[in-house]
């Protein structure tokens, strides 16, 4: 069955830096797009990240860009979340979510990957909690 | 960017009670629309997608509906289980925008 577990929260001081890790078992990560989406205590989902299935292409929410930065390891099966110049603000249990359709069938050659839409979150992880607090 | 609209932001039902919560897209988005049932302590778990398909293990009381702009998730009947906070979501391949989120309590 999908699974997907995040590891790599905890407590850090504004400004300073955190990795999240996301290790993905029973499905095939490179055929599938990756999330990041983050909930503050008490408030609603906010999405993060997302990553497309060959890392090519990195969307981020207005409130990351320019300081978070999602990768992936398909070697690894691993999805990462740098995040950089932490704020109090950034305090949120922080999800792992795999996109519902692989990204791509292969064309009639059977060699060439063509990309189809993402079409939104179907498997969520138990989620890790980051706290900024100095 | 495309807002989405969640209402109500809360409401009390009874056991057995038809609840009926309805987002709103800022503009056509097709059905590109996804709902989530969220438990306190407990990650989201998807209900329907693409506006109106049942997810795999969801009771048929859920549904959905809708295109475009508005979209409805309807219990038909409440059950005790069904308390808890409602999302939901659009997505396109550059973002995802969740809604506000609804809480169903109980009356």
């Amino acid at each position: 069955q999908v699974q997907l577990v995040e590891s790599g929260g905890g407590v850090v001081q504004p400004g300073r830096s955190l990795r999240l890790s996301c290790a993905v078992s029973g499905f095939t990560f490179i055929s599938y797009g990756m999330y990041w989406v983050r909930q503050a205590p008490g408030k609603g989902l906010e999405w993060v990240a997302l990553i497309s299935y060959d890392g090519s292409k990195k969307y981020y929410g207005d409130s990351v860009k320019g300081r978070f930065t999602i990768s992936r390891d398909n070697s690894k099966n691993t999805l990462y979340l740098q995040m950089n110049s932490l704020r109090p603000e950034d305090t949120a249990v922080y999800y792992c979510a795999k996109d519902g359709t692989r990204s791509y069938y292969y064309d009639s050659s059977g060699k060439v990957p063509v990309p189809l839409p993402l079409a939104g979150v179907d498997y969520w992880g138990q989620g890790t909690l980051v706290t900024v607090s100095s | 960017d495309i807002q989405m609209t969640q209402s109500p932001s809360s409401l009390s039902a009874s056991v057995g009670d038809r609840v009926t919560i309805t987002c709103r897209a800022s503009q056509g988005i097709r059905n590109d629309l996804a709902w989530y049932q969220q438990k306190p302590g407990k990650a989201p778990k998807r209900l329907i997608f693409a506006a109106s398909s049942l997810q795999s293990g969801v009771p048929s009381r859920f549904s959905g509906s809708g295109s475009g702009t508005e979209f409805t998730l309807t219990i038909s009947s409440l059950h005790p289980e069904d308390f808890a906070t409602y999302y939901c979501l659009h997505h396109n391949n550059y973002s995802l925008t969740f809604g506000g989120g609804t809480k169903v309590e109980i009356k």
